[in-house]
């Protein structure tokens, strides 16, 4: 079945340092990958995708890569600032984009950005 | 996380005992679902729904029922909780390719 990979966490950074959160998948066909945050208390929202390979996903600074030959769709952000400090889920839909609601997600990396 | 409410945003259950979780969503739009989250493995899918009276289930729904009698609604519940079932609660609603959540229900089971 489908499954996503993300990195080991808490990744833990100063303010304005460079940040990649590394995602990896594995899936049959043609998948739309997806990265959701999570502020403290909140659900999950919808921060970037790509719905094919070598589309790029960009949203408030944070940007990834649909990579098919390296299974990949890590995050990557140039200058952190302490409000990015949140949960961050890698997620892929599957269903050639019609998921019904189903997404499988990573198990999330805690960033916490200081001052 | 406007247009889905979830409630309640938090309960504690003694193990055995039965309750329901809300999900109401304002957005009329088919397709629903829900999400338990626990440390370390992320959101796994409990039940999903592609419309009114239509629901089946997703990886992990051992000890869930769900139903889908209108567009709006789409409550989960637990039967007999069990303390594998202390988690935090999504719902969800699919617009397009990209889910709004709820806020979610934090569940304790004793």
């Amino acid at each position: 079945g489908d499954s996503v990979t993300q990195m080991e966490g808490p990744v833990t950074l100063s303010e304005e340092a460079f940040l990649t959160i590394n995602c990896t998948y594995t899936a049959t066909g043609y998948p739309s990958l997806f990265w959701y945050v999570q502020y403290p208390g909140e659900g999950l929202q919808l921060l970037l995708k790509a719905t094919k390979a070598d589309d790029k996903g960009s949203n408030k600074g944070f940007e990834a890569t649909y990579r098919k030959e390296t299974t990949s769709f890590h995050l990557e952000k140039g200058s952190v600032q302490v409000s990015d400090s949140a949960v961050y889920f890698c997620a892929l839909a599957n269903a050639g984009g019609t998921s019904y609601g189903k997404l499988t997600f990573g198990q999330g990396t805690i960033l916490t950005v200081h001052p | 996380n406007a247009g889905v409410t979830q409630t309640p945003k938090f309960q504690v259950l003694k193990t055995g005992q039965s309750m329901t979780l809300q999900c109401a969503q304002d957005m009329n739009h088919e397709y629903m679902s829900w999400y338990r989250q626990d440390p370390g493995m992320g959101l796994r899918l409990i039940h999903y729904s592609v419309g009114a009276g239509i629901t089946d289930q997703g990886e992990v729904p051992n000890g869930y029922n769900v139903s889908r009698s209108t567009t709006e609604d789409f409550p989960l519940r637990l039967l007999s909780a069990a303390p594998s079932q202390t988690s935090v609660y999504f719902c969800a609603v699919q617009i397009g390719q990209k889910l709004f959540f709820g806020s979610g229900t934090q569940l304790s089971v004793l």
